[in-house]
């Protein structure tokens, strides 16, 4: 069964610092990762999909990477800003049991100080 | 502008009661899914429909029902058969491709006293 884990829950961090958020997954077998930034209250805003063939994916301030055999992806976000305080969750997409399934991390809860 | 719209956003009922959440998308996506967030837990899949008149059963879909008659309306009812109820409801949608990323409403937040 597809696990996947987010650590730090929560970090904070002053304005401008270059930060990573991890997360790792248990079953490799996946077709990709996806990125999503969450507001208090709100729904998920996907950010970055990293297909399983594709080492990484940049937008902007982002960029997400992807190391399958190891099980693990990085978000890093670059000169991070008081805007950039939201949750973090990733989650990967594979088939099990029969069916396609997404498992979701239960995120890191960033807060970025000015 | 094209996307998806969940209401209402905050529900309060009764205990025993059926309740039902809306969900609408423009986005013309034909696979839809309803995901239950808890505190300190990530998201469950409660059901989700690949195809207007199909359905299918997530991860904790006991004491919850869906219909997909339209392309564009995923419906989720609340029946009292669901133990603990109360939590944050988000409605998705995507494109049939795995490789398609998920697109998500604004949740609906249901309290049941």
């Amino acid at each position: 069964k597809q696990e996947v884990t987010q650590i730090p829950a929560a970090l904070s961090v002053p304005e401008g610092e270059n930060l990573v958020l991890n997360c790792s997954f248990t079953d490799s077998a996946i077709y990709n990762l996806q990125w999503f930034r969450q507001d208090p209250g709100k729904g998920l805003t996907s950010l970055l999909l990293i297909q399983s063939s594709q080492r990484e994916q940049t937008s902007g301030r982002l960029n997400a990477s992807l190391d399958k055999s190891s099980g693990r992806s990085t978000l890093y976000i670059a000169a991070s800003q008081p805007g950039d305080s939201a949750t973090y969750l990733c989650a990967v997409r594979g088939y099990q049991g029969g069916s396609e399934k997404l498992v979701f991390g239960k995120g890191t809860k960033l807060t970025v100080n000015p | 502008d094209g996307g998806i719209t969940q209401s209402p956003k905050y529900l309060f009922r009764k205990e025993g009661q059926n309740v039902t959440l809306s969900c609408e998308q423009n986005l013309n996506h034909d696979a839809m899914y309803w995901y239950r967030q808890d505190p300190g837990q990530g998201l469950r899949l409660i059901y989700y429909s690949q195809i207007v008149n199909d359905f299918q059963k997530g991860d904790i879909a006991e004491g919850y029902s869906v219909s997909r008659e339209k392309k564009e309306s995923f419906p989720l009812t609340v029946t009292s058969a669901q133990k603990n109820p109360t939590a944050f409801y988000l409605c998705a949608s995507s494109i049939r491709d795995y490789n398609s990323p998920l697109h998500f409403g604004n949740g609906t937040r249901l309290t049941v006293t």
